[in-house]
């Protein structure tokens, strides 16, 4: 199994919303990432988990808390977004967080903020 | 922030040509890599070439690297109708390994049958 999911597909949510974004990879893979993508821009990474844990976090607003419950699981939690904030968020994995590697990406949550 | 930059060029071509696209970065690397993406879908990797390494080849897909340049280009050869696609090269800047991969702008390409 080479493939990461990301649930749902599509998203719409207010900005007193609370929602959450999941994505699930069954390849064994230790480092877990977040990146947002604007229409026509390049993936920005958003967070990096290592083992679990989060190691980096790109100066990310706190509406967006990302969770790690277990090494196949990564969450994207998000409460009180903005307009600003719609966008394509895609997932990806890599076998090991210190190693040259390739990332799986899933195929991308696409929200919308109203 | 983002490394890897590409030409920011759209490349139009007929099915059955060779289509060249080039990235440029800004620091030492340990790797840069190539993905596509799909009508704005998910990233697939395509190739990945180590900072020690020139040419690479995958397919009809051929990767040079340039480090005193800090260059990078991609062909792809022999163009399908399925080749068309955003093309993005990524960076993985040294010492961070693959965990901060900077993503440059991108290249639209699109192969007509």
């Amino acid at each position: 199994d080479t493939e990461v999911t990301q649930t749902p597909k599509h998203l719409v949510m207010g900005m007193t919303n609370k929602k959450s974004l999941k994505c699930e990879q069954h390849m064994g893979h230790r480092a877990m990432y977040w990146y947002k993508q604007k229409a026509k821009k390049p993936p920005e990474l958003m967070f990096v988990y290592s083992y679990e844990k989060l190691s980096i976090n790109e100066s990310v607003p706190s509406r967006f808390s990302p969770e790690c419950p277990n090494s196949s699981l990564l969450n994207l939690h998000l409460h009180a977004l903005q307009p600003e904030d719609s966008a394509l968020y895609l997932c990806a994995s890599s076998q090991d967080p210190g190693r040259q590697e390739t990332q799986y990406f899933g195929p991308g949550t696409r929200l919308l903020v109203l | 922030s983002q490394q890897g930059e590409e030409d920011p060029q759209a490349l139009s071509i007929q099915e059955g040509e060779n289509a060249t696209m080039n990235c440029s970065y800004k620091t030492s690397i340990n790797n840069l890599q190539w993905y596509r993406q799909n009508s704005g879908r998910g990233l697939v990797h395509l190739i990945l070439i180590r900072s020690n390494e020139r040419e690479k080849h995958s397919g009809r897909l051929r990767v040079t690297l340039d480090t005193s340049k800090k260059s990078s280009s991609l062909l792809i050869t022999a163009s399908r109708a399925a080749d068309t696609a955003s093309y993005f090269c990524a960076t993985a800047p040294f010492p961070y390994g693959n965990n901060r991969l900077a993503f440059g702008k991108g290249n639209q390409v699109v192969v007509i049958p």
